[in-house]
């Protein structure tokens, strides 16, 4: 059974720093992983998806990695900015079902 | 705009009343969802239907019963609501096979609040 976990479940960052946002799944045999953001009271917005043939994806100040192989992912957030607050969940979507499993999330603060 | 809508917003009803919450998708998905997110924030899948047709039901009670009248659209109509229903609901739709990587999408979603 594929298990999604996130570390850690809240940061708190001056702005301008780099940070790395943590994401571990069970199960290798992934179809995709998809990083959203969610702002309180919110929808999901899509961030980042990484094919399970990819090991990374770049989005401005945004990059996310994957290594299917020890089962981890990371989102790197570069020179971090107040507006870059929200919960930042990871979701992957396993090989043989069209689904997505949920990390719990990061809540992120990144103070002026 | 394209992107998927759901109704309504907000829904503030009483224990045992049956309501709906409607979802449209126009970006030519052919798969739609429900997803529920608790007071935790955590999200978990309810429903998915593939072309009209259920593919996913997630030990999910029998009051909710979803119905897709075509692939656009995927409703959700809850029955006997308890207190426990109280969460957000989130509509999502994506493509089964999905080689360019473009993912899933949300609405916006739904705060239920039985009182």
């Amino acid at each position: 059974k594929q298990e999604v976990t996130q570390i850690p479940a809240a940061l708190s960052v001056p702005e301008g720093e780099n940070l790395v946002l943590n994401c571990s799944f069970t199960d290798s045999a992934i179809y995709n992983l998809q990083w959203f953001r969610q702002d309180p009271g919110k929808g999901l917005t899509s961030l980042l998806l990484i094919q399970s043939s990819q090991r990374e994806q770049t989005s401005g100040r945004l990059n996310a990695s994957l290594d299917k192989s020890s089962g981890r992912s990371t989102l790197y957030i570069a020179a971090s900015q107040p507006g870059d607050s929200a919960t930042y969940l990871c979701a992957v979507r396993p090989g043989n079902t069209g689904k997505l499993i949920f990390g719990q999330g990061t809540t992120l603060q990144v103070k002026p | 705009d394209t992107a998927v809508s759901q109704t309504p917003k907000y829904l503030v009803t009483q224990m045992g009343n049956d309501k709906s919450i409607k979802c449209e998708q126009n970006l030519g998905h052919d798969t739609m969802y429900w997803y529920k997110q608790d007071s935790k924030k955590f999200l978990k899948i309810m429903f998915s239907y593939n072309n009209k047709e259920l593919i996913i039901n997630e030990t999910v009670p029998n009051r909710f019963s979803p119905k897709s009248p075509d692939k656009a659209h995927l409703n959700l109509h809850i029955n006997s609501l308890e207190l426990g229903d109280s969460a957000v609901y989130f509509c999502a739709s994506s493509r089964e096979a999905d080689p360019e990587g473009r993912g899933y999408t949300f609405g916006s979603g739904t705060r239920l609040t039985v009182v």
